[in-house]
This record gives C-alpha cells, sequence and structure tokens, in this order.
C-alpha cells in the first residue's frame, strides 16, 4: 500500500463546476500538507500548503486537512478551463532526519470543459 | 526570472551512455531536492542536500546515480550506463529552510533508446 493514496482520475467536469479534489495517507507522523498543480510537461507549482489540521482558503482554491481521518481534500470554485492540470498531493513529516522530503499522491487529471 | 532552473530540458540517449542534468535553485535556498517524475505518477524522492551536503538518499538512487552540489550552489545528477528503466522526468526542487516551500524547477525529461 502507498504511502499517499489519489484517485488519478480523468475528471471532467463543465466550466463553473465545484470541483472536489481528495487524497489519503496512512503516516501520522505527516505534518505538512500541500497541493500542486502541474500542467503537462511542466514542474509542479505550489497552490496550498498547510500545516496539521484546519481549512486554509485562497481565492477560488480551499484546503482541508482531516488528522484524524488521514484525509485531505482541495476544492475549486467556478472552475475554468485553465484549471485543467494534474493535481498533486504532497506531505511531509520532518522525522529525525529533518530533510523535509515531500511524499506525492499519482495525481488527478482534471479537465474543465467551456 | 529568478526561479529554480534545469538544464537540458529535454535529452534522448542511447542505452548504455552517460548522461548529467543541472539545476540551478533559487538564490539563497539551502536546501535542495532532486525527485523522479515517471508516466501517470507522482514525483519520488531521489536525494536532498543541504548546502553541499548529501544529507538522504533514496534506495531508488541506485549504484549508477550520483549527485553533487559543490560549494552549496548548483547541483548535478549523473547517471551512468543509463537504462530504458531510466527513462522519466527529473525534477529539481529547493527550500529555504525545514517547512519551506518547495519550489519546483521546470525539469529534465529524459528518454533512453
Amino acid at each position: 500500500q502507498k504511502e499517499v493514496e489519489q484517485d488519478p482520475g480523468p475528471l471532467s467536469v463543465p466550466e463553473g463546476a465545484i470541483v472536489s479534489l481528495n487524497c489519503t495517507y496512512s503516516n501520522s507522523a505527516f505534518q505538512y500538507f500541500m497541493w500542486y498543480r502541474q500542467y503537462s510537461r511542466k514542474g509542479p507549482e505550489l497552490l496550498m500548503y498547510t500545516y496539521s489540521s484546519g481549512n486554509k482558503e485562497d481565492g477560488r482554491f480551499t484546503a482541508q486537512v482531516d488528522k484524524s481521518s488521514k484525509y485531505i481534500s482541495l476544492f475549486i470554485r467556478d472552475s475554468q478551463p485553465s484549471d485543467s492540470a494534474t493535481y498533486l498531493c504532497a506531505m511531509s513529516d520532518h522525522g529525525s532526519s529533518n530533510t523535509g522530503k515531500l511524499i506525492f499522491g499519482q495525481g488527478t487529471t482534471l479537465q474543465v470543459k467551456p | 526570472d529568478t526561479g529554480v532552473s534545469q538544464n537540458p530540458r529535454h535529452k534522448i540517449t542511447k542505452r548504455g551512455q552517460n548522461v548529467t542534468f543541472r539545476c540551478d535553485p533559487i538564490s539563497e535556498h539551502n536546501r535542495l531536492y532532486w525527485y523522479r517524475q515517471t508516466l501517470g505518477q507522482g514525483p519520488e524522492f531521489l536525494t536532498y542536500f543541504q548546502n553541499e551536503a548529501q544529507l538522504e538518499k533514496s534506495r531508488l538512487l541506485s549504484d549508477r546515480f550520483s549527485a553533487e552540489r559543490p560549494k552549496g550552489s548548483f547541483s548535478t545528477l549523473e547517471i551512468q550506463r543509463t537504462e530504458q528503466g531510466d527513462s522519466a522526468m527529473y525534477l529539481c526542487a529547493s527550500s529555504f529552510g525545514l517547512g519551506e516551500t518547495q519550489y519546483f524547477g521546470p525539469g529534465t525529461r529524459l528518454l533512453v533508446l
């Protein structure tokens, strides 16, 4: 079993829809949770960064972390065709080595149709 | 542009050849990471530098792989005797400190024929 599970999709929605993307994880030591967006053949770009549990909102994006359920979500409101990309969840625990290395999910491919 | 840069962006090589990739992190970022991403998968951690010291290597990093970060500035990743299974996107990321955001470069896409 992978440490971080993410449904690869693809997920197709009409423009303006609310999109919900999710990841589950097994390592209770994870404290830092991130969502990255990756366009085809590009490097990942950070969207949201959350420490521990709770919600964080930035424009049309809301990130939620539920550590008790080991479940994180990203919501996109009023989705746009330009949101079409692969969304990667990533997590980190600093542990004894303090590397800060990220553990990624598989990524969910999102297509927003005009 | 003061982001993370990687060169080359694309590399095609024949099996058995050696290849070297370069990463220039964001200035003053002391932490540098290498990840590998295969098609349809998320990036996987390969190795980590704090300044010039290589402090962690993944078991994915076989003895054919070597990475350096001389003087704590740019970093190089070398793959010797490439195999077809090495075909992937190699990503570099840097951050200012522990718990800080990791900024990724555009990646180097390697194809081994």
